[in-house]
């Protein structure tokens, strides 16, 4: 089965960008896939932030800023999720998923800290 | 506004049965794929598996030998049923609403814990 690597932690200055990796396994290319992004903080289930499979196939969520946004780097074969200007508030642990064989995978998170 | 509310037992004995419903207010029950995904403590999420409102059910490899997912329509309602449990299945139990692959609205958890 597909498993989605990302680093545990990230940390980020406010007002600085943070790029949260999302990648994956050899033999699956992220070209192909659309990649979802969840945020959750403490307590809480986890919100849809936006999925991105291209510039001209992406979606933000309902309500979610457009400092939030995704991206790809097809040479690490890597889903990327894009904060921009961090914000105290941004502080949460951040989920990547896909769809793979009819199956949704999720990445293990990243617990991003706002310092 | 769709809500999602779950319930069942939170405390349960190695072997024995998981069971769970999420029960769906204020939305439509059909064109969606009605999820659950589960989050052991201070780690990831778990995709468990999802079921159409014609019934149609589609689950982690990992984990359907052990599965069963229902559905409900005339109470909008849908269930989990996880056989066998052990201690690596005590987590948070979400169910979920997913439309075309974006799971977008999630029950407020329950977390089940699996001790003798």
């Amino acid at each position: 089965q597909a498993v989605l690597t990302q680093p545990s932690s990230l940390s980020a200055s406010p007002g600085a960008s943070a790029s949260l990796t999302c990648t994956l396994p050899g033999g699956i290319n992220v070209g192909s896939y659309t990649i979802y992004w969840y945020q959750q903080k403490p307590g809480s289930p986890p919100q849809y932030l936006l999925r991105y499979k291209s510039d001209s196939d992406k979606h933000q969520g309902s309500g979610v800023p457009s400092r939030f946004s995704g991206s790809k780097d097809a040479s690490a074969n890597a889903g990327i999720l894009v904060i921009s200007g961090v914000q105290s508030d941004d502080e949460a642990d951040y989920h990547c998923m896909i769809w793979h064989t009819s199956a949704a995978v999720f990445g293990g998170g990243t617990q991003l800290t706002v310092l | 506004q769709v809500q999602l509310q779950q319930w069942g037992a939170g405390l349960l004995k190695p072997s024995e049965t998981l069971s769970l419903t999420c029960a769906v207010y204020g939305g439509s029950f059909s064109g969606y794929y009605w999820t659950w995904v589960r989050q052991p403590p201070g780690k990831g999420l778990e995709w468990i598996g999802e079921i159409r409102h014609s019934g149609s059910t589609n689950c982690n490899p990992s984990l359907k030998s052990r599965v069963t997912i229902s559905i409900d329509t005339s109470k909008n309602q849908f269930s989990l049923k996880l056989t066998s449990v052990t201690a690596a299945d005590t987590a948070v139990y979400y169910c979920a609403r997913d439309l075309e692959g974006t799971i977008g609205t999630w029950g407020q958890g329950i977390l089940v814990t699996v001790s003798s």
